[in-house]
Parts: structure tokens; sequence; C-alpha cells
């Protein structure tokens, strides 16, 4: 069974830094992109970005929102997706989700979401 | 950017009901469109990809149509647990961007 267990997240005050870990079971980790899509209180989905697999460079795109704050990392060795943030600000706070991703967008796999919350 | 432009924001409905969504995209995206249905305080669950391919396990009274710019979610009769918002997002150029989102309740 696939599954993607999320953790990280946390009270963080504006400025402050924090990462998250996304750690999957049930396929293999390293053959795919993985993406991180944010929720704010009541609001809508937000893309954050995609970190593409080995064969690809392991290379990320990210939302203008976040570029140059956030970075994506993964250890397939550990099957496990980070997302490392950087100088975060009220409009940060959101439950965010890692998803696998597969035939082009995030597909039926989901972490469960954690909160963070800048404040 | 590519800027999604999802309608109606919501809308309200009977058991029964065929509802169609529509997402139009500010340029080209292709067939590069999935779609997703996310209930209160859970992770959105992916029902469409490739703009008409319906997700493994998905039933069958949904479908999706388009090309271009223009992109419809169709729910062909209306079940309880389909009560949700509904969200699209073009992944043919990033970022990545997603629609406001549906919201569709009881009628």
């Amino acid at each position: 069974e696939v599954q993607l267990v999320q953790s990280g997240g946390g009270l963080v005050q504006p400025g402050g830094s924090l990462r998250l870990s996304c750690v999957a079971s049930g396929y293999t980790f390293g053959d795919l992109y993985m993406d991180w899509v944010r929720q704010a209180p009541g609001k809508g989905l937000e893309w954050l970005g995609l970190i593409r697999k080995k064969r690809d460079g392991y290379t990320a795109e990210y939302a203008a929102s976040v570029k140059g704050r956030f970075i994506m990392s993964r250890d397939d060795s550990e099957n496990s997706l980070y997302l490392q943030m950087h100088s975060l600000k009220p409009e940060d706070t959101a439950v965010y989700y890692c998803a696998r991703d597969s035939r082009g967008s995030p597909d039926d796999y989901w972490g469960q979401g954690t909160l963070v919350t800048v404040s | 950017d590519i800027q999604m432009t999802q309608s109606p924001s919501s809308l309200s409905a009977s058991v029964g009901d065929r509802v169609t969504i529509t997402c139009r995209a500010s340029q080209g995206i292709r067939s590069d469109l999935a779609w997703y249905q996310q209930k209160p305080g859970k992770a959105p669950k992916r029902l469409i990809y490739s703009t008409s391919n319906l997700q493994s396990g998905v039933p069958s009274r949904f479908s999706g149509s388009g090309s271009g710019t223009e992109f419809t979610l169709t729910i062909s009769s209306l079940q309880p647990e389909d009560f949700a918002t509904y969200y699209c997002l073009q992944h043919n150029s990033f970022p990545w961007t997603f629609g406001q989102g549906t919201k569709v309740d009881i009628k």
C-alpha cells in the first residue's frame, strides 16, 4: 500500500525556518517526481514546486511565492522528501502537502498534510 | 504565469443532477490538465489526468473533456459522496497553477 507520511510542521516566528519531511512507502520512491502543495486556512490549493528524480538530475521547479526561500530535496535511500523553508512570513501559514507525481501531475497519493503557522 | 479561471465558484445541486464545472486557461495548455476533489480536512484526490483520463478507482460518472484553453469536468449523476470542492490544475508550464475551486453543495 502506498503511503506518504509527513512530519515537521508547527509554530514558527516570522523570519524563521522550518523543515518538513515526507516519507514514502509502498512503491519505488526514486522512480517518480514529487510535489509540494499548500492550502492556507479557508483558501484554495497552491502548487509550490516539484523535484525530479535522479535520472533527471534531481532538479526542482518552484512557484514564485516561495522561490529563493524554500528548497526541495530528496533522499532516495531513505525514501524521503524534504521542504526546507526559510524567511517564513505570516502568509506562509498553511497546511502543506507532499504528493507523488505520476502521469504528469500529483496523483492519488498525498501526505496527510502538516500545518505550518507563522506568527 | 498561466491563470486558471474556474467557474462557477460554487453551485448547489441535488442528488442525480448533472453537474459541469469549467476551467479556462489564460493560454493554451494542450491537454495538460488534471481535476481534483477535496473534502473538508482531507488531502485532494485526483479524479482525471491529462484532461480526460479517469484515475483508477474513480467512478465512471466523472468525466473530463476539452483542449487548449477550455476544459470541463462533468459529473453525470451527482451522488451524496460527491459534495466537495473541485479544483483544476494545469501542468503544462511552470509554475503549475490551480483554479480557485468550485464548491458543490446540497440544494
